[in-house]
Protein backbone atom coordinates (compact mmCIF):
# COMPACT_ATOMS: atom_id res chain seq x y z
CA UNK A 1 0.00 0.00 0.00
CA UNK A 2 1.10 3.73 0.16
CA UNK A 3 2.28 5.34 2.44
CA UNK A 4 1.13 9.17 3.67
CA UNK A 5 3.41 10.48 6.65
CA UNK A 6 1.85 13.40 8.76
CA UNK A 7 3.91 15.83 11.36
CA UNK A 8 4.24 16.69 14.22
CA UNK A 9 2.41 13.23 15.86
CA UNK A 10 1.38 15.34 18.59
CA UNK A 11 1.82 18.94 19.74
CA UNK A 12 1.15 20.95 22.80
CA UNK A 13 0.87 24.78 22.50
CA UNK A 14 -0.73 28.12 24.29
CA UNK A 15 -3.92 29.35 23.51
CA UNK A 16 -4.10 32.36 20.86
CA UNK A 17 -1.01 30.64 19.07
CA UNK A 18 -0.80 28.76 15.36
CA UNK A 19 0.05 25.35 14.51
CA UNK A 20 1.11 23.59 11.54
CA UNK A 21 0.31 20.09 10.58
CA UNK A 22 2.00 18.67 7.35
CA UNK A 23 0.68 15.44 5.66
CA UNK A 24 3.01 14.40 2.73
CA UNK A 25 2.15 11.83 0.51
CA UNK A 26 6.04 9.36 0.26
CA UNK A 27 5.41 7.04 -2.64
CA UNK A 28 2.85 8.58 -4.85
CA UNK A 29 1.27 12.04 -6.04
CA UNK A 30 -1.84 13.27 -4.95
CA UNK A 31 -3.38 16.02 -6.80
CA UNK A 32 -5.87 15.52 -3.64
CA UNK A 33 -5.83 15.12 -0.15
CA UNK A 34 -8.28 15.45 2.72
CA UNK A 35 -8.47 16.92 6.24
CA UNK A 36 -10.46 15.03 9.30
CA UNK A 37 -10.46 15.80 12.78
CA UNK A 38 -11.72 13.37 15.51
CA UNK A 39 -13.10 13.92 18.75
CA UNK A 40 -12.17 11.06 21.21
CA UNK A 41 -14.98 7.87 20.46
CA UNK A 42 -16.13 9.37 17.50
CA UNK A 43 -16.14 9.30 14.49
CA UNK A 44 -13.74 10.91 11.49
CA UNK A 45 -15.31 14.58 10.40
CA UNK A 46 -14.15 15.73 7.17
CA UNK A 47 -12.71 19.20 7.46
CA UNK A 48 -11.56 20.26 3.77
CA UNK A 49 -10.97 19.09 0.75
CA UNK A 50 -7.30 20.17 -0.22
CA UNK A 51 -6.32 20.59 -3.95
CA UNK A 52 -3.01 20.66 -5.40
CA UNK A 53 -3.04 24.29 -6.94
CA UNK A 54 -6.11 25.63 -6.27
CA UNK A 55 -8.14 26.59 -3.07
CA UNK A 56 -9.32 24.47 -0.66
CA UNK A 57 -12.92 23.37 -0.49
CA UNK A 58 -14.50 23.64 2.80
CA UNK A 59 -17.47 21.49 4.66
CA UNK A 60 -19.89 23.41 5.70
CA UNK A 61 -19.09 25.00 9.52
CA UNK A 62 -15.82 25.04 9.16
CA UNK A 63 -14.01 28.31 9.52
CA UNK A 64 -11.26 28.64 6.39
CA UNK A 65 -9.79 31.73 7.92
CA UNK A 66 -9.36 29.87 11.17
CA UNK A 67 -8.11 26.53 9.35
CA UNK A 68 -5.88 27.38 6.74
CA UNK A 69 -5.00 24.95 3.81
CA UNK A 70 -2.18 24.75 1.50
CA UNK A 71 -1.59 22.09 -1.19
CA UNK A 72 1.57 23.46 -2.62
CA UNK A 73 2.75 20.71 -4.02
CA UNK A 74 1.46 17.13 -5.40
CA UNK A 75 3.00 15.41 -2.17
CA UNK A 76 2.51 17.87 0.12
CA UNK A 77 -0.70 19.38 2.23
CA UNK A 78 -0.71 21.63 5.16
CA UNK A 79 -3.29 22.64 7.40
CA UNK A 80 -2.76 25.49 9.84
CA UNK A 81 -5.03 25.81 13.27
CA UNK A 82 -4.53 29.76 13.45
CA UNK A 83 -5.31 31.09 16.86
CA UNK A 84 -5.73 27.60 18.57
CA UNK A 85 -8.02 27.46 21.42
CA UNK A 86 -8.92 24.57 23.97
CA UNK A 87 -12.00 23.96 21.93
CA UNK A 88 -9.40 22.85 18.80
CA UNK A 89 -7.58 20.36 20.84
CA UNK A 90 -8.60 17.26 18.64
CA UNK A 91 -6.63 13.99 16.38
CA UNK A 92 -6.25 15.69 13.07
CA UNK A 93 -5.91 13.00 10.62
CA UNK A 94 -5.33 13.71 6.58
CA UNK A 95 -6.13 11.24 3.47
CA UNK A 96 -4.89 10.69 0.24
CA UNK A 97 -6.80 8.80 -2.35
CA UNK A 98 -4.63 6.71 -4.81
CA UNK A 99 -5.69 5.57 -7.72
CA UNK A 100 -5.94 2.23 -7.78
CA UNK A 101 -7.72 0.63 -10.80
CA UNK A 102 -11.26 2.23 -12.73
CA UNK A 103 -12.25 5.73 -11.08
CA UNK A 104 -12.24 4.29 -7.88
CA UNK A 105 -9.39 4.69 -5.11
CA UNK A 106 -8.90 3.80 -1.62
CA UNK A 107 -7.72 6.46 0.75
CA UNK A 108 -4.22 6.00 2.95
CA UNK A 109 -4.45 7.97 5.76
CA UNK A 110 -1.57 10.03 7.57
CA UNK A 111 -0.80 8.29 11.26
CA UNK A 112 -2.57 11.57 12.19
CA UNK A 113 -1.50 14.33 14.96
CA UNK A 114 -3.01 15.17 18.56
CA UNK A 115 -3.19 18.75 18.78
CA UNK A 116 -3.72 20.15 22.15
CA UNK A 117 -4.54 23.88 23.46
CA UNK A 118 -3.90 24.85 26.62
CA UNK B 1 -26.49 16.54 4.07
CA UNK B 2 -25.55 13.04 3.32
CA UNK B 3 -25.87 10.62 6.48
CA UNK B 4 -24.18 7.78 7.29
CA UNK B 5 -25.21 5.54 10.14
CA UNK B 6 -24.02 2.37 11.76
CA UNK B 7 -25.30 -0.02 14.12
CA UNK B 8 -24.52 -0.59 16.46
CA UNK B 9 -22.32 1.33 18.13
CA UNK B 10 -20.37 -0.88 20.79
CA UNK B 11 -20.51 -4.85 20.37
CA UNK B 12 -18.73 -6.72 23.17
CA UNK B 13 -18.60 -10.57 22.16
CA UNK B 14 -17.04 -13.69 23.39
CA UNK B 15 -13.77 -14.35 21.98
CA UNK B 16 -14.99 -16.76 18.64
CA UNK B 17 -18.15 -15.51 18.27
CA UNK B 18 -19.82 -14.23 15.15
CA UNK B 19 -19.87 -10.30 14.93
CA UNK B 20 -21.90 -8.24 12.60
CA UNK B 21 -22.27 -4.20 11.76
CA UNK B 22 -24.49 -2.49 9.72
CA UNK B 23 -24.16 0.79 7.52
CA UNK B 24 -26.70 2.60 6.12
CA UNK B 25 -26.82 5.53 4.24
CA UNK B 26 -29.45 8.43 3.52
CA UNK B 27 -28.19 8.64 -0.09
CA UNK B 28 -27.67 6.26 -2.61
CA UNK B 29 -24.06 5.70 -3.28
CA UNK B 30 -21.71 4.92 -5.89
CA UNK B 31 -19.10 2.57 -3.99
CA UNK B 32 -18.73 2.20 -0.09
CA UNK B 33 -15.24 1.53 1.45
CA UNK B 34 -14.76 -0.18 5.05
CA UNK B 35 -11.89 0.61 7.45
CA UNK B 36 -10.63 -0.39 10.63
CA UNK B 37 -9.21 2.09 13.32
CA UNK B 38 -7.06 0.07 16.31
CA UNK B 39 -7.54 2.28 19.56
CA UNK B 40 -4.57 5.09 18.93
CA UNK B 41 -4.39 4.36 15.91
CA UNK B 42 -5.43 5.80 12.35
CA UNK B 43 -8.06 4.26 9.99
CA UNK B 44 -6.60 1.38 8.18
CA UNK B 45 -8.15 0.42 4.51
CA UNK B 46 -9.79 -3.04 4.27
CA UNK B 47 -12.68 -3.08 1.00
CA UNK B 48 -14.23 -1.16 -1.57
CA UNK B 49 -17.68 -2.76 -3.11
CA UNK B 50 -18.99 -1.11 -6.00
CA UNK B 51 -21.39 -3.36 -7.43
CA UNK B 52 -25.23 -3.54 -6.48
CA UNK B 53 -25.40 -6.86 -4.18
CA UNK B 54 -21.73 -7.59 -4.16
CA UNK B 55 -20.31 -9.58 -1.37
CA UNK B 56 -16.54 -10.02 -0.83
CA UNK B 57 -14.50 -12.10 1.71
CA UNK B 58 -11.44 -11.64 3.63
CA UNK B 59 -10.87 -14.79 5.28
CA UNK B 60 -12.99 -14.33 8.11
CA UNK B 61 -14.56 -11.27 7.18
CA UNK B 62 -17.62 -11.29 4.87
CA UNK B 63 -18.91 -7.65 3.02
CA UNK B 64 -22.29 -6.81 1.49
CA UNK B 65 -23.08 -3.67 -0.38
CA UNK B 66 -27.14 -3.32 -0.50
CA UNK B 67 -29.05 -3.98 -3.98
CA UNK B 68 -29.94 -0.78 -3.64
CA UNK B 69 -26.66 0.74 -3.03
CA UNK B 70 -27.64 2.60 0.27
CA UNK B 71 -26.88 0.09 2.94
CA UNK B 72 -23.77 -2.61 3.52
CA UNK B 73 -22.84 -4.80 6.25
CA UNK B 74 -19.62 -6.61 7.56
CA UNK B 75 -19.51 -9.96 9.06
CA UNK B 76 -16.46 -11.61 11.17
CA UNK B 77 -16.82 -15.16 11.68
CA UNK B 78 -15.09 -16.35 15.20
CA UNK B 79 -13.74 -13.32 16.59
CA UNK B 80 -10.25 -13.38 17.73
CA UNK B 81 -8.65 -10.36 20.17
CA UNK B 82 -7.01 -8.96 16.90
CA UNK B 83 -10.68 -7.76 15.60
CA UNK B 84 -10.50 -5.39 18.35
CA UNK B 85 -11.49 -1.67 16.90
CA UNK B 86 -13.87 0.16 15.40
CA UNK B 87 -14.66 -0.11 11.97
CA UNK B 88 -16.44 2.57 9.71
CA UNK B 89 -18.11 2.19 6.83
CA UNK B 90 -17.06 5.28 4.19
CA UNK B 91 -19.65 5.96 1.60
CA UNK B 92 -18.80 7.95 -1.92
CA UNK B 93 -21.70 9.95 -4.09
CA UNK B 94 -19.72 10.03 -7.27
CA UNK B 95 -16.18 8.19 -8.27
CA UNK B 96 -12.47 9.88 -8.93
CA UNK B 97 -11.51 11.71 -5.99
CA UNK B 98 -15.05 12.48 -4.64
CA UNK B 99 -15.01 12.90 -0.94
CA UNK B 100 -16.22 9.98 1.46
CA UNK B 101 -18.62 10.51 4.59
CA UNK B 102 -17.82 8.52 7.39
CA UNK B 103 -20.38 6.11 9.16
CA UNK B 104 -20.70 6.56 13.10
CA UNK B 105 -18.63 3.77 13.28
CA UNK B 106 -18.86 0.34 15.50
CA UNK B 107 -16.80 -0.14 18.64
CA UNK B 108 -15.90 -4.20 19.03
CA UNK B 109 -14.65 -5.42 22.08
CA UNK B 110 -13.33 -9.24 22.37
CA UNK B 111 -13.41 -11.09 25.36
CA UNK B 112 -10.89 -13.95 25.52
Amino acid sequence: GAVVSQHPSWVICKSGTSVKIECRSLDFQATTMFWYRQFPKQSLMLMATSNEGSKATYEQGVEKDKFLINHASLTLSTLTVTSAHPEDSSFYICSAPKLSGGAYNEQFFGPGTRLTVL
Amino acid sequence: GQQVMQIPQYQHVQEGEDFTTYCNSSTTLSNIQWYKQRPGGHPVFLIQLVKSGEVKKQKRLTFQFGEAKKNSSLHITATQTTDVGTYFCAGRVGGGYQKVTFGTGTKLQVIP
